[in-house]
């Protein structure tokens, strides 16, 4: 069956533009996960879904992210008047369940880099 | 607060040779689970075990096996007889509740 998709695989944007980033979870699966990975780092958690609603929104770094969800479907991350910190792989997954001992499956990952 | 750490950064062997790769937790959950990852060069992390913390069993899958010591707040990562397809940067990651807490991971590169 399908994966976790993610699009752009790639986006190269200007300082203070706003940013999409889109994910497709694996149908079926209730929880998903928005991940930054910066360069040579480790995944740093950004927000947790559960259906539409995000009960866990604590890594979000800024005011100037956020995120919604569709359903038990489609989520976007938007980045608004990025900055080149903000440049970073952003890894979307998902899982059956919103609790951490469950697997999660991981996209591909979004490589935004901010000029 | 919920920490794990990979204090190797980065590992090179030849193929053939075991590896071993090191993670150390701090939690103060009873109940919690423990997970590594690899992260091949094309990005997309792949699961590879999950471990709960009840359950203190060493595990052996083909040449991969994994050592969870509670007394030492440890879960390792023993590759045996590696083989240049294992070269990746490998995670290892601690449950809290609703979401992973990773380490900055261990690029091991195995070469020929």
């Amino acid at each position: 069956g399908a994966g976790v998709s993610q699009s752009p695989s790639n986006k190269v944007t200007e300082k203070g533009k706003d940013v999409e980033l889109r994910c497709d979870p694996i149908s079926g699966h209730t929880a998903l996960y928005w991940y930054r990975q910066r360069l040579g780092q480790g995944l740093e958690f950004l927000i947790y879904f559960q259906g539409n609603s995000a009960p866990d929104k604590s890594g979000l770094p800024s005011d100037r992210f956020s995120a919604e969800r569709t359903g038990e479907s489609v989520s976007t991350l938007t980045i608004q008047r990025t900055q080149q910190e903000d440049s970073a792989v952003y890894l979307c997954a998902s899982s059956l369940g919103g609790f951490s001992s469950n697997e999660q499956f991981f996209g591909p990952g979004t490589r935004l880099t901010v000029l | 607060a919920q920490k794990v750490t990979q204090a190797q950064t980065e590992i090179s062997v030849v193929e053939k040779e075991d590896v071993t790769l090191d993670c150390v937790y701090e939690t103060r959950d009873t109940t919690y689970y423990l997970f590594w990852y690899k992260q091949p060069p094309s990005g997309e992390l792949v699961f590879l075990i999950r471990r709960n913390s009840f359950d203190e069993q060493n595990e052996i899958s083909g040449r991969y096996s994994w050592n969870f010591q509670k007394s030492t707040s440890s879960f390792n990562f023993t590759i045996t007889a590696s083989q240049v397809v294992d070269s990746a940067v490998y995670f290892c990651a601690l449950s809290e509740y609703d979401k992973l807490i990773f380490g900055t991971g261990t690029r091991l590169q195995v070469f020929p």
